[in-house]
């Protein structure tokens, strides 16, 4: 079993609409989470941070859950600039970082 | 810009050569990490220094790759007898892990690798 899985997509969503995606990870003892986005072949540009119980920033939410060993991300209202390809990444021994292959989000006018 | 540097951006070299890479991380970073990612494949750990001390390696690094931070401060990663399964994208990454250690670590544009 990976590390780290994602759904790969695509999300293919409208503008205005709201994508919501999975992460699973399959340490337990895992620390601490973290959703990068990629565009076409650029370097993952970190978008936020996902600590106990979650956080937000505008239109992203993040989401942790232990007992499940998932971390979820949701976009409202969704801008043309938000299509990227999003990966999860999971900490477990403080320095490595652990990725999910992606998942790739399409938004269409 | 005060990001996470690497040199150069694309590189395209035969079968059997060597490769260096240079890394120069946000100044203020302790931690130095270099990644490697292939297509449809997110970015795999290849090892990290603290400071100047490697601390940990991957198994993927093999004996062909060697990686040093001398003072601390920049990185290089060199690959010897380069092999067509040497192609991805290595990407460095910084971070500043002290008391509040989040390990939030930011990458630099990548160096992507050709093996002919």
């Amino acid at each position: 079993r990976k590390e780290v899985e994602q759904d790969p997509g695509p999300f293919n969503v409208p503008e205005g609409a709201t994508v919501a995606f999975n992460c699973t990870y399959s340490n337990s003892a895992s620390q601490s989470f973290f959703w990068y986005r990629q565009d076409c072949r650029k370097e993952p540009k970190l978008l936020m941070s996902v600590y106990s119980s979650g956080n937000e920033d505008g239109r992203f939410t993040a989401q942790l859950n232990r007992a499940s060993q998932y971390i979820s991300l949701l976009i409202r209202d969704s801008k043309l600039s938000d299509s990227a390809t999003y990966l999860c990444a999971v900490n477990l021994h403080d320095y490595k970082l652990s990725f999910g292959a992606g998942t790739t989000v399409t938004v269409r006018a | 810009d005060t990001g996470v540097s690497q040199d150069p951006r694309h590189k395209i070299t035969k079968r059997g050569q060597n490769v260096t890479f240079r890394c120069d991380p946000i100044s203020e970073h302790n931690r130095l990490y270099w990644y490697r990612q292939t297509l449809g494949q997110g970015p795999e750990f290849l090892t990290y220094f603290q400071n100047e001390a490697q601390l940990e390696k991957s198994r993927l690094l093999s004996d062909r790759f060697s990686a040093e931070r001398p003072k601390g401060s920049f990185s290089t990663l060199e690959i010897q007898r380069t092999e067509q399964g040497d192609s991805a994208m290595y990407l460095c990454a910084s971070s500043l892990v002290g008391t509040s250690g989040s390990n939030e670590q930011f990458f630099g544009p990548g160096t992507r690798l050709t093996v002919l």
